[in-house]
């Protein structure tokens, strides 16, 4: 089946310092992937998504690109701030089926 | 717009307890519906999913049942609860094929 591996973290990051979460996966055919962002006491809430081989998603600040060649989907942004403190998880496949990474634990400090 | 309702928020059961947690969506129709359990360190956990009324796909035995007796309503139960089902549970649905997950603010359930 579907897989995705991410490491857990924490990640401690000074504001303002550049963020890579990376992800991989091991799916069958073409799977879409996300990224979802879950903040302390929460649930989770889509950050941003791809469809197909070199899409990028991009949604506040946060970038990630689908990678057929390496099965890869790693998370970025150029400047973080303590308000991105939260766990992140990266997810593959769709319908019926999404199977999640382990979650990465983010935290910004000022 | 859609919206999924989750309660309650927080849940404190002795063991050996019954239990019931709810979940409704508005704003669309025929919707796959998913509850998952996450565990501290172990991510998310799918428990059961449906794809219609009465449908229910079970993914992990354990003393956990879910029902889906109305389109949009998604109801997690157990006869009697066991100190392992201690935990976070999240409601989701899904609109379609290449459709993201939206989730519930989820339920934190103690068993105690």
């Amino acid at each position: 089946g579907d897989s995705v591996t991410q490491m857990e973290g924490p990640v401690t990051l000074s504001e303002e310092a550049f963020l890579t979460i990376n992800c991989t996966y091991t799916a069958t055919g073409y799977p879409s992937l996300f990224w979802y962002v879950q903040y302390p006491g929460e649930g989770l809430q889509l950050l941003l998504k791809a469809t197909k081989a070199d899409d990028k998603g991009s949604n506040k600040g946060f970038e990630a690109t689908y990678r057929k060649e390496t099965t890869s989907f790693h998370l970025e942004k150029g400047s973080v701030q303590v308000s991105d403190s939260a766990v992140y998880f990266c997810a593959t496949g769709g319908y019926q089926k999404v199977t999640f990474g382990i979650g990465t634990k983010l935290q910004v400090i000022p | 717009s859609q919206t999924i309702h989750q309660w309650p928020a927080t849940l404190v059961q002795p063991v050996g307890s019954p239990l019931s947690l709810e979940c409704t969506v508005e704003g669309t129709s025929n919707p796959n519906l998913y509850w998952y359990r996450q565990a501290a360190g172990r991510g998310l956990q799918l428990l059961f999913y449906s794809v219609g009324i009465g449908q229910i796909s079970s993914e992990v035995p354990q003393n956990l049942s879910a029902s889906r007796p109305q389109d949009r309503q998604f109801i997690l139960s157990s006869k009697k609860l066991l100190l392992s089902d201690s935990g976070f549970y999240l409601c989701a649905w899904e609109g379609g094929q290449n459709s993201p997950l939206h989730f519930g603010n989820g339920t934190r359930l103690t068993v105690t």
